[in-house]
């Protein structure tokens, strides 16, 4: 199972605010920087925030990301139809000197 | 634009070989660290392996540790995965993706994806 947890599946209204929690440890999310990705079916992954709460160009602020202590939070705001996908955290492992990904949530609007 | 492109996916038996390769350009590929990432059906994403830009320092994942090798051929632009033993739990799609690293690292850019099936 994955080393990061997060809820299975999150939904709301279009229009309203999803919140989507990932939770680690002290040897990853505790001391090192997370990611965001959203995975529409079929396709690879798209980076969403990275740094905690940073965005790429051409990222719309509706998204947005945080961290406190060993969990980070993607936000999403304003949800659209089109926002309906897979949304995984990822950070580094310092124990494990790899990658970890969160276990995936799918976000539904109703 | 940066543009990456796996090849060489497909069916294998349980204990056979498969190499992966992964088609670089848009930037200066030795420069960075290179990642393969897979998704096994239905699952989600779990990072498996990361190379250096000169191809020095390696890592893995645990669960292919000793029988997957990463490598790297920066005058061709490419990365490879060679895997070895593969087990039925290797069935995935395979991403390749640029490591970008800022305060911490992270995935920018992800090729289409390879599938990879081992079954008999």
């Amino acid at each position: 199972q994955s080393v990061l947890t997060q809820p299975p599946s999150v939904s709301a209204a279009p229009g309203q605010k999803v919140t989507i929690s990932c939770s680690g440890s002290s040897s990853n999310i505790g001391n090192n920087y997370v990611s965001w990705y959203q995975q529409l079916p079929g396709t690879a992954p798209k980076l969403l925030t990275y740094d905690n709460n940073k965005r790429p160009s051409g990222i719309p602020d509706r998204f947005s990301g945080s961290k406190s202590g060993t969990s980070a939070t993607l936000d999403i705001t304003g949800l659209q139809t089109g926002d309906e996908a897979d949304y995984y955290c990822g950070t580094w492992d310092t124990s494990l000197s790899a990658g970890v990904f969160g276990s995936g949530t799918k976000v539904t609007a109703l | 634009q940066v543009q990456l492109v796996e090849s060489g996916g497909g069916l294998v038996k349980p204990g056979g070989s498969l190499r992966l390769s992964c088609a670089a350009s848009g930037f200066t590929f030795s420069d960075y660290y290179m990642t393969w990432v897979r998704q096994a059906p239905g699952k989600g994403l779990e990072w498996v392996s990361d190379l250096s830009g000169g191809g020095t320092y390696t890592r893995y994942a645990d669960s292919v540790k000793g029988r997957f090798s990463i490598s790297r051929d920066n005058a061709r632009n490419s990365l490879y995965l060679q895997m070895n033993s593969l087990r039925a739990e290797d069935t995935a799609v395979y991403y390749c993706a640029r490591a970008d690293y800022s305060s911490g690292t992270y995935y920018h850019h992800w090729g289409q994806g390879t599938t990879v099936t081992v079954s008999s």
